[in-house]
Parts: C-alpha cells; structure tokens; sequence
C-alpha cells in the first residue's frame, strides 16, 4: 500500500545550522514527490517535487531534497535555516501505478527554528 | 488570481445539523480534493475529482458526500454532523494527471461540532 512516513514529530535547530526534515515512502510504481510547508491557519503551501532526473532538487525559499531510490527517501534539506522557516512541513507522494490520482501525505514534522 | 477559496473559515455546528462546506477555483484546474487535517494526522483524502460530473472517495468518505457540477466548484457536505467530524477541511486542486503539477491548497475551514 501506498504511505509516507516522517519520522520526527519536531525538529529543533539553532539559526544558521543546517536542518533535515526526513521522510520516507512506499509506492508500488514510479514515485512522484513533493514537500509543503504550512504557516499557521493557512493551506499548504508547495516548495518541491521530485518527478524524474537529478536525485537533488531546488525548491523556494533556499530548500532542497535529496531523492535517494534504495533508501525509499526524499529528506528536505537547507543548508542555513532561518527562524521564519519555522512551520509544519509535510511530504507527500503520487503513485506512478495504483491509485496516480490521489497523493499521500505524512503526518507532519514541526520545524522549530531558534534565534 | 484568487487561487482556491474555501467559505465558511470558522464554523459551529450541533449534533445532527447539516451544512456544505463551498470551494472553488479559478485556475481551471481538472482536479479537486477535499482532506481533513486532524492533529498529528497529516491529510486524511475523504474525496476527490477528476473532472466536472465525476467524483470518487478517498480514505475516509463515511459521513460526508460530494458532486462536480462545473470545473470550479467542489462542495463538501456533512448530513448529519458528528463530533468525530471535527477537523480543519482543506479543499486542493491540481491540473491534469500528465503534468505531475502540484496541488495548490485552501486555506481551510475550521469546523466545530459540539
């Protein structure tokens, strides 16, 4: 069955320090990748995606994810983070085979960004 | 661009009340969803739509129903509102399936049932 799992419910991280939100999938075809952030009482925002191509990808705000095939992962990554980056981000995952209308979200990883 | 606007943004309701939650979107986008986000949940999909006159269930469809009409409106509705059904609804919409193009968001509807 298809799921994405973030293992952290939290992430703390000192500003300037390079921060990891993890996330992990299972698809039964091609996956197709994303990362969300969500601000407080606003919808989700898009940063990323993975389709095909460079196993690392460029999103907004500084953001990048590293798709790695073996591992079944797609951790998003900065190298510098920022207090305004605290928020709630989610991975989410297409199937390429079953089910390719519908995507799949993790529960969540809250980023706590300290000045 | 408006983008994907969700009405009501707060709402109360009583034990076995009605209402349809409303969404719609102005990027004629084929594809609408509708997710309800509990605490350390993520998204759970209760429904979604390909395209105007067709629409399918997600994970977690009992209680709620829903109709496409036109390309733009996705409305949600609850029949007989249950304390279970308190969550913040979030609608989403995408273009179509070729272009793995990502979902742009509502920024949701906070319902209470009490």
């Amino acid at each position: 069955a298809q799921s994405v799992a973030q293992p952290e419910d939290q992430v703390n991280v000192a500003e300037g320090n390079p921060l990891t939100v993890k996330c992990t999938y299972s698809v039964s075809g091609n996956p197709y990748l994303f990362w969300y952030v969500q601000y407080p009482n606003r919808g989700l925002q898009f940063l990323l995606k993975y389709i095909t191509g460079d196993n690392l990808v460029k999103g907004s705000y500084g953001f990048e994810a590293e798709f790695n095939k073996s591992q079944t992962s797609f951790h998003l990554k900065k190298p510098s983070a920022l207090v305004s980056d605290s928020a709630l981000y989610f991975c989410a995952v297409r199937d390429g085979g079953v089910d390719f209308n519908k995507f799949y979200f993790g529960s969540g990883t809250k980023l706590n960004v300290k000045p | 661009n408006a983008g994907v606007t969700q009405t009501p943004k707060f709402r109360i309701l009583k034990i076995g009340q009605s209402m349809t939650l409303q969404c719609t979107q102005d990027m004629n986008h084929n594809y609408m969803y509708w997710y309800r986000q509990d605490p350390g949940m993520g998204l759970k999909l209760i429904y979604y739509s390909v395209g105007a006159g067709i629409t399918d269930k997600g994970e977690v469809p009992n209680g709620y129903n829903v109709s496409r009409s036109t390309t733009e409106d996705f409305p949600l509705r609850l029949e007989l509102a249950a304390p279970s059904q308190t969550s913040v609804y979030f609608c989403a919409s995408s273009y179509n399936r070729d272009t793995n193009q990502p979902q742009h968001f509502g920024d949701g509807t906070r319902l209470s049932i009490l």
